[in-house]
């Protein structure tokens, strides 16, 4: 079983729908970082969470330390937002670990 | 555009060949990562410098090394290439010593095949 596991692997959805993609870890974490590849593959970090909730433009990111769990959320999603969403999280000084990643398609 | 680079954009090479990937980080950030994406095994973390020491270390087989000069750029030397070692190759940078808990800013990454 992987340390990081995303949910769901693959994602179609319509503009304008609400989207969560859902990470979870089964390892003590100090932090957790969230990322999007464009499909063109270049990689932008969105978030950086160690507690709560962040908040970027039609994009939250949510964490519960505690239930090992992370959640992205896009509302109003547009085609743009077409990507693969990752999460990473860092155990330690040391060590990141990366989930599958979650590949989103909007469609117009 | 990050403000991140790296050279080249394409690297094809033999097996047993040894190649140097070049990232210069974005204007004052101090850390610079390097990570491997791979179709098999996604995404991993191989090792962070800052200010020209190393400061964390993934997932880094001994065949690769790297190093930041004292002008902050970094190379990834990769020796005894082999097939498995064909991916993409990213460097990233962040402004301190925050380490991995930074926000990181990632170059366009260097895609290696070894044929």
């Amino acid at each position: 079983k992987n340390e990081v596991e995303q949910s769901p692997q693959n994602l179609t959805a319509q503009e304008g729908e609400f989207i969560t993609i859902n990470c979870s870890y089964s390892v003590g974490i100090s932090a957790l970082h969230w990322l999007q590849q464009h499909p063109g593959g270049g990689i932008v970090s969105l978030f950086m969470l160690s507690s709560g909730k962040k908040k970027h433009g039609r994009l939250i990111a949510t964490i519960n330390i505690q239930e090992k769990h992370s959640s992205l959320h896009i509302t109003a999603s547009h085609p743009r937002d077409s990507a693969v969403y990752i999460c990473a999280v860092i155990q330690g000084a040391q060590k990141l670990v990366f989930g599958q990643g979650t590949r989103l398609t909007i469609n117009p | 555009d990050s403000g991140v680079t790296q050279t080249p954009k394409h690297l094809i090479t033999a097996t047993g060949q040894r190649v140097t990937l070049r990232c210069s980080p974005r204007s004052g950030d101090l850390s610079v990562y390097w990570y491997q994406q791979s179709l098999d095994q996604g995404l991993q973390f191989l090792i962070q410098y800052y200010n020209g020491e190393e400061r964390a270390k993934g997932n880094i087989l001994e065949r690769f090394s790297a190093q930041q000069f004292p002008d902050l750029h970094s190379e990834l030397n990769l020796s005894s290439l082999e097939l498995g070692d064909s991916a993409l190759y990213f460097c990233a940078s962040s402004v301190g010593a925050g380490g991995l808990q930074e926000t990181q800013y990632f170059g366009p990454g260097t895609r290696l095949l070894v044929l």
